[in-house]
């Protein structure tokens, strides 16, 4: 089976602090790996996905095999990085193709 | 462009009756995939489709079904209603397919079963 696990439901910070949203994943394949982001009032939208292997707005997540997890990290949290992100993974098969959301983590940063 | 459109925003039905849903993707994109999103929870896949045929499905009940028009406009079917089926609807479109690229979502109808 393959599931997406967000283990904190909400996550509060100190602007300036680092921020780490963990994510962990199971999938018995080469997992495809997003983060996505859902600022107030705003549409889901992609923050970055693991086949890029890029920084947007100073977050970057690094897969970790070994440990299936695909983490999202910052250093230095902001007061607009407050938003729900949700941790998803892309699964293809000869069935078909799957999308998982995990449960995803409500982010806060305090002023 | 809009970005991804869906109508209605909001819907109120009862028990047992049948539901349909429109989203209209991104001019350009060919790939168009339906969530259902209780509230607390992420967004749970239902299908999605590429030109036309189904190229995915989740678990979900025979009831949801969807289809893709020449246009890459979708509609989601649900039918015999359940207060369960209450939720977030939401489509996303893609180009060209769902696996590696990123998918924009429309802002979502809000079904209500009473």
């Amino acid at each position: 089976a393959q599931r997406v696990t967000q283990p904190e439901k909400l996550l509060s910070v100190f602007k300036g602090a680092p921020v780490e949203l963990k994510c962990n994943y199971s999938y018995s394949g080469s997992p495809e790996l997003f983060w996505y982001v859902q600022y107030s009032r705003q549409r889901l939208q992609l923050l970055l996905r693991h086949i890029s292997r890029e920084s947007i707005k100073g977050f970057t997540a690094d897969l970790n095999k070994g440990e299936t997890s695909f983490h999202l990290k910052k250093p230095f949290a902001q007061e607009e990085d407050s938003a729900m992100y949700y941790c998803a993974l892309s699964a293809s098969s000869g069935t078909g193709n799957q999308f998982y959301f995990g449960t995803g983590t409500s982010l806060t940063v305090i002023p | 462009d809009a970005g991804v459109t869906q109508s209605p925003t909001h819907l109120i039905k009862t028990r047992g009756q049948h539901v349909t849903l429109r989203c209209s993707p991104i001019s350009g994109h060919k790939s168009v995939s339906w969530y259902q999103q209780v509230l607390g929870q992420g967004p749970q896949f239902i299908f999605q489709y590429y030109e036309k045929e189904e190229r995915g499905r989740g678990n979900f009940p025979d009831r949801f079904s969807a289809r893709q028009f020449p246009n890459y406009s979708s509609e989601l079917n649900v039918n015999a209603l359940l207060l369960g089926d209450s939720a977030l609807y939401l489509c996303a479109s893609s180009f060209p397919d769902i696996a590696y690229n990123e998918q924009f979502f429309g802002p979502g109808t809000r079904l209500t079963v009473l």
